[in-house]
């Protein structure tokens, strides 16, 4: 299986929003609702931020949500804010007990 | 609050064996759940492993599973990982974390170093 292709930046301005993308294949991110989203901060462990395609858990502000289209799925996050610089990786299942991971996009809030 | 740890040695032989042992703390691995392995090379993404029911059952990344092994100690509330005939790409922090299809507790990381 290949990695899930990420952009690798994003950047934006505080209150401002930003998607990133998560592009595979109808083999994991189109073929199963299992896409997850995780942020990232330096010598941290991930921290879960979506799970399920574009369910929050708790705790996780509304200011992040997900979606999918196809073959790609989304992470949007509005109202930037100087905590949300990190790295986010996307993760699906695909098929077989399979999962998978995207590289990474790292987010600059300028 | 469900808190994981891993330990085990931080350098590690080339050709040899990488052990890592999870401890799960607020929340019982016999109560069910799948628990799992992923690894971060330095300055690179994530890289998922494998994981493991409560009863036994695995599944792992085809690209690793002729050398991987992971079982579980529901006694000592406990998972382990064995990675074999290491190299230095496999020099890398390594996570464990709970399975839930997505994962929602993760350990802090350990780093492990292949090297002579």
């Amino acid at each position: 299986q290949s990695a899930l292709t990420q952009p690798p930046s994003a950047s934006g301005s505080p209150g401002q929003s930003v998607t990133i993308s998560c592009t595979g294949t109808s083999s994991d991110v189109g073929g199963y609702d299992y896409v997850s989203w995780y942020q990232q901060h330096p010598g941290k462990a991930p921290k879960l931020m979506i799970f399920e395609v574009s369910k929050r858990p708790s705790g996780v502000p509304d200011r992040f949500s997900g979606s999918k289209s196809g073959n790609t799925a989304s992470l949007a996050v509005s109202g930037l804010q100087a905590e949300d610089e990190a790295d986010y990786y996307c993760s699906s299942y695909a098929g077989s007990n399979n999962w998978v991971f995207g590289g990474g996009t790292k987010l600059t809030v300028l | 609050q469900v808190q994981l740890q891993e330990s085990g040695p931080g350098l590690v032989k080339p050709s040899e064996t990488l052990s890592l042992t999870c401890t799960v703390s607020g929340f019982s691995i016999s109560s069910g759940y799948y628990w799992g392995w992923i690894r971060q090379p330095p300055g690179k993404g994530l890289d998922w492993i494998g994981s493991i029911y409560h009863s036994g059952s695995t599944y792992y990344n085809p690209s690793l599973k002729s050398r991987v092994t992971i079982s579980v100690d529901t006694s000592k509330n406990q998972f382990s990982l064995k990675l074999n005939s290491v190299t230095a790409a496999d020099t890398a922090v390594y996570y464990c974390a709970r399975d839930l299809q997505q994962y929602d507790y993760w350990g802090q990381g350990t780093l492990v170093t292949v090297s002579s």
